[in-house]
């Protein structure tokens, strides 16, 4: 069974752009939840999305939002990015609702983005 | 507001060791505790989940514990493997933090041959 993907791997972007990254989950897997990593925060929870619906947010600026597909998978996109923006951004696929507990989460390898 | 430290940030250990690794969050009013670990570069990789009903999981050569009225998580590593090489995290949801994952800053974790 093929994992979660996510693409692009590399992404070097310049403030005020704007960038959509990818993630297609795990077949089956109606879930999928985005976090954004950095040396200095850690981990942090961005969104959760389950059959197409936004379930979950945490504490990001309006700039990140989010999508997901009828296939489950999912977009997410930063508008007028920041310096502070580069981080590793990873998502998550689960069976049920991932920040529900009920469902193991399955990460990608992340997209690792860069903001000049 | 719920905070999840682990601590030591870093530890090194000659390979076959037993290690324990350690977890504590604030707030005991959990769902469930998770632990994961981080290869450079890479992804997370989901070892453990333990339900706030349970005590403890096992799979393998790992054992993880929970202590909900202490606020603490133990992830117990036998026989260390220079393959176990890696960052270990511990991630909470919480009842009050509207089922978010809390996440800790994770414990790097070098095994010696």
């Amino acid at each position: 069974k093929a994992g979660v993907t996510q693409t692009p791997r590399y992404l070097i972007k310049t403030r005020g752009q704007q960038v959509t990254l990818s993630c297609s989950p795990i077949s089956g897997h109606r879930s999928v939840s985005w976090y954004q990593q950095t040396p200095g925060q850690g981990l942090q929870f961005l969104f959760e999305y389950f059959s197409e619906t936004q379930r979950n947010k945490g504490n990001f600026p309006g700039r990140f939002s989010g999508r997901q597909f009828s296939n489950s998978r999912s977009e997410m996109n930063v508008s007028t990015l920041e310096l502070g923006d580069s981080a590793l951004y990873l998502c998550a696929s689960s069976l049920g609702l991932g920040t529900g507990g009920d469902s193991p989460l399955h990460f990608g390898n992340g997209t690792r983005l860069t903001v000049t | 507001k719920q905070e999840v430290t682990q601590i030591p940030a870093a530890l090194s250990v000659p390979e076959g060791e037993n290690l324990v690794l350690n977890c504590s969050f604030t707030d005991s009013a959990i769902y469930n505790l998770q632990w994961f670990r981080q290869d450079p570069g890479k992804g997370l990789t989901s070892l453990l989940l333990i339900q706030s009903s349970q005590r403890e999981q096992t799979s393998g050569r790992l054992n993880a514990s929970l202590d909900k009225s202490s606020g603490r998580s133990t992830l117990y590593i036998a026989a260390s493997q220079p393959g176990d090489s890696a960052t270990y995290l511990c991630a909470v949801i919480g009842r009050d933090s509207n089922y978010q994952l809390i996440w800790g800053a994770g414990t790097k974790l070098i095994i010696k041959p």
